[in-house]
């Protein structure tokens, strides 16, 4: 199994140009989230989903957009980029519900913006 | 706000000494506290969990110790090797809101041989 697999891996933005972060999982997880790690404030959530066409903002939505219309796909789009969000971010999974199952990371995207 | 304070931000310690990273929550309702392990360039992978039903649980060399009233919890790392060099997130959540998972700001931990 591949497990959650992010791309790109790097990537450099100009401010105000968009994009899309891939995130797609083989596990038949129904619960998937995206996270940005920045130093000193850990992982905050983006944006999660409990399943197919189901999705709810976290801690810090401005700026991204998501959506889900499979199970296994769950991409973050940067609508217009900005040097704030220079991050690495990362994709998650795990069974909904199944908090004691843990959350299966990607190996992140970290994205400059200049 | 950061529902999970976390600290230190970084930790040096010596191969064969006790690392020790503590962490406090303010919502009362989390129920489940795992810890994250991350080695560079890779995603933070579960380490050890605990439900505050307990005050310890402990796999191999490494135990989290959980004190309810004073809504603290830390992990404990005895025996530290150079291997276990990275950063540590813990973590809470609660039941009711399915998987989501709240994490501390993370430790950077370096073991010196």
């Amino acid at each position: 199994n591949a497990g959650v697999t992010q791309t790109p891996k790097f990537q450099v933005l100009k401010t105000g140009q968009s994009m899309t972060l891939q995130c797609a999982q083989d596990m038949n997880h129904e619960y998937m989230s995206w996270y940005r790690q920045d130093p000193g404030m850990g992982l905050r959530l983006i944006h999660y989903s409990v399943g197919a066409g189901i999705t709810d903002q976290g801690e810090v939505p401005n700026g991204y957009n998501v959506s889900r219309s499979t199970t296994e796909d769950f991409p973050l789009r940067l609508l217009s980029a900005a040097p704030s969000q220079t991050s690495v971010y990362f994709c998650a999974s795990t069974r909904q519900g199944g908090r004691s199952y843990g959350y299966t990371f990607g190996s992140g995207t970290r994205l400059t913006v200049v | 706000q950061q529902q999970v304070k976390q600290s230190p931000q970084s930790l040096i310690v010596q191969k064969g000494g006790i690392s020790i990273i503590n962490c406090a929550y303010e919502n009362t309702a989390f129920d489940y506290f795992p810890w994250y392990q991350q080695f560079p360039g890779k995603g933070p992978a579960l380490l050890i969990a605990i439900r505050p039903d307990v005050s310890e649980k402990k796999e191999g060399r490494f135990t989290i110790s959980f004190n309810k009233s004073a809504k603290q919890f830390s992990l404990h790392i005895m025996d530290s090797q150079p291997g276990d060099s990275a950063t540590y997130f813990c973590a809470a959540s609660i039941r009711t809101s399915g998987s989501r998972l709240t994490f501390g700001e993370g430790t950077q931990l370096t073991v010196n041989p």
